[in-house]
C-alpha cells in the first residue's frame, strides 16, 4: 500500500522559532491534508491543499503541495507554547466511489517557553 | 461547525467482553470511518462506511465489526476484546467522496485488561 514518510519524528524548539516539517511519498496524491492533534484529543484539520504547487496559509501556518504531487511541507512561524502537539500529514486519492487516505506517522512538536 | 462525537472518552474492559464504541455526526455526512491510533504506528483504518448499512474493510479489520443502521451513527464492535486491542480509537466523517477533509471525533481511549 501507499506509505508516507513524515519528518522529523519530533522537534524541540524555543518559543519564537520557526518550524518546518515535511512528508514525502513514492505515490502521487491529489490532495494533501495537515492535521494537529493535542494530547487526549482527535486530530483537527489545519490546512487542505488541492493543486500541485499550491501554497496555502492559515494564520502562522503555511503549507505547500509539491509540484511532483509526491510531497508536502508545513511551516509554522514564530512558534508559541500552544503549538505543542502532534502534526500529521495525510495524502488523499479520491474519485468516483473510491476514497483512500494515507497518514504520516506524525511530528511531535515541543515548544520551550 | 461539523461535530463528531464519540460515546466515551475512556473505557476499561476485561478480556473477552463485547465492546461497543459509538460515533455520531450531526452534519448529514455520508462517509464515516473508524481508526485506531498506536504510538509509532500512526492512524490505521479499521472500517469505513459510505452509506447506511454499507461497510468496507480497512487495513486492519480483524477482531472488529461495524454497524451503520442510521446515517448519523457508526458503531465499532469488538466481539471479544483482547489486550492487543488496547488503543486510542478515532471516528471520522466526510460529506461525500467529493469532499476531501475528514473531521475527527475526540477519540476513545480503550484499555483491555
Amino acid at each position: 500500500g501507499q506509505q508516507l514518510n513524515q519528518s522529523p519524528q519530533s522537534m524541540f524548539i524555543q518559543e519564537g522559532e520557526d518550524v518546518s516539517m515535511n512528508c514525502t511519498s513514492s505515490s502521487i496524491f491529489n490532495t494533501w491534508l495537515w492535521y494537529k492533534q493535542e494530547p487526549g484529543e482527535g486530530p483537527v484539520l489545519l490546512i487542505a491543499l488541492y493543486k500541485a504547487g499550491e501554497l496555502t496559509s492559515n494564520g502562522r501556518l503555511t503549507a505547500q503541495f509539491g509540484i511532483t504531487r509526491k510531497d508536502s511541507f508545513l511551516n509554522i512561524s514564530a512558534s508559541i507554547p500552544s503549538d505543542v502537539g502532534i502534526y500529521f500529514c495525510a495524502g488523499l486519492n479520491s474519485g468516483a466511489g473510491s476514497y483512500q487516505l494515507t497518514f504520516g506517522k506524525g511530528t511531535k512538536l515541543s515548544v520551550i517557553p | 461547525d461539523v461535530k463528531v462525537t464519540q460515546s466515551s472518552r475512556y473505557l476499561v474492559k476485561r478480556t473477552g467482553e463485547k465492546v461497543f464504541l459509538e460515533c455520531v455526526q450531526d452534519m448529514d455526512h455520508e462517509n464515516m470511518f473508524w481508526y485506531r491510533q498506536d504510538p509509532g504506528l500512526g492512524l490505521r483504518l479499521i472500517y469505513f462506511s459510505y452509506d447506511v448499512k454499507m461497510k468496507e474493510k480497512g487495513d486492519i479489520p480483524e477482531g472488529y465489526s461495524v454497524s451503520r443502521e442510521k446515517k448519523e451513527r457508526f458503531s465499532l464492535i469488538l466481539e471479544s476484546a483482547s489486550t492487543n486491542q488496547t488503543s486510542m480509537y478515532l471516528c471520522a466523517s466526510i460529506l461525500s467522496s467529493g469532499y476531501n477533509e475528514q473531521f475527527f471525533g475526540p477519540g476513545t481511549r480503550l484499555t483491555v485488561l
